[in-house]
């Protein structure tokens, strides 16, 4: 029973490429969030999706930064035009509803660099 | 806007003390606060605490939340090397989302 799976694990990007990052929830999850940790930082959420919906991106920066849960694979977190202040550990965590009793369950987690 | 603090930020104990972290929160619309513990990967999930001073426990670790001081406590007794670690607090709050807000951690080192 697989977790919460996240890749790359390690992404490095020069200023101005694009980055795309990958999460694949648990089995049976259909409700993810996107965290950021800067570093000595704790985590900052950035978005909540359901399939194909957009619920919550109320911690997401208006530019650059969009997200995407489709119908069929994995959820996408995706940054533009980089700039070294992305440099930071993105995660993925799944739930199975979006209850307020359930928790949330993370991945490994993606580290950005840019360089 | 939210705010949770925790302390101490760093704690550094020898093996078989107990210790007790500390978080206190300011959020609306609460909902649960959740303790995760991060061993530099994926944060993993420890208690949910939903109602006040009911203790959760499992093995040496237990955890408290006061919902009138807005504050919950984390224990681990008998500390082990192997408690090393960042222990995460996260009151569950958002109307609508349900998203957790993060304090920046108590990363506690146990010596032998």
């Amino acid at each position: 029973n697989a977790g919460v799976m996240q890749n790359p694990r390690h992404l490095v990007r020069r200023r101005g490429q694009e980055a795309r990052l990958r999460c694949s929830p648990m089995k049976g999850h259909s409700h993810v969030y996107w965290y950021r940790q800067l570093p000595e930082e704790g985590l900052k959420f950035m978005v909540y999706l359901q399939k194909e919906n957009i619920i919550d991106e109320s911690g997401m920066p208006k530019e650059r930064f969009s997200a995407e849960f489709p119908k069929e694979g994995p959820s996408i977190l995706r940054i533009q035009q980089v700039v070294r202040g992305d440099s930071a550990a993105y995660f993925c965590a799944s739930s199975p509803t979006s209850g307020i009793y359930d928790e949330q369950f993370f991945g490994p987690g993606t580290r950005l660099t840019v360089l | 806007e939210d705010k949770v603090v925790q302390s101490p930020l760093s704690l550094v104990v020898h093996e078989g003390d107990t210790v007790t972290l500390n978080c206190s929160y300011e959020v609306t619309n609460f909902r649960s606060l959740l303790w995760y513990k991060q061993e530099k990967k994926a944060p993993t999930f420890l208690f949910m605490l939903t109602s006040s001073g009911i203790e959760k426990k499992s093995g040496r670790l237990s955890s408290i939340l006061d919902k009138k001081e807005l504050f919950s406590i984390l224990n681990i007794t008998a500390t082990q090397t192997g408690d090393s670690a960042v222990y995460l607090c996260a009151p569950h709050s958002g109307a609508g989302s349900y998203q957790l807000t993060f304090g920046k951690g108590t990363k506690l080192s146990v010596i032998p």
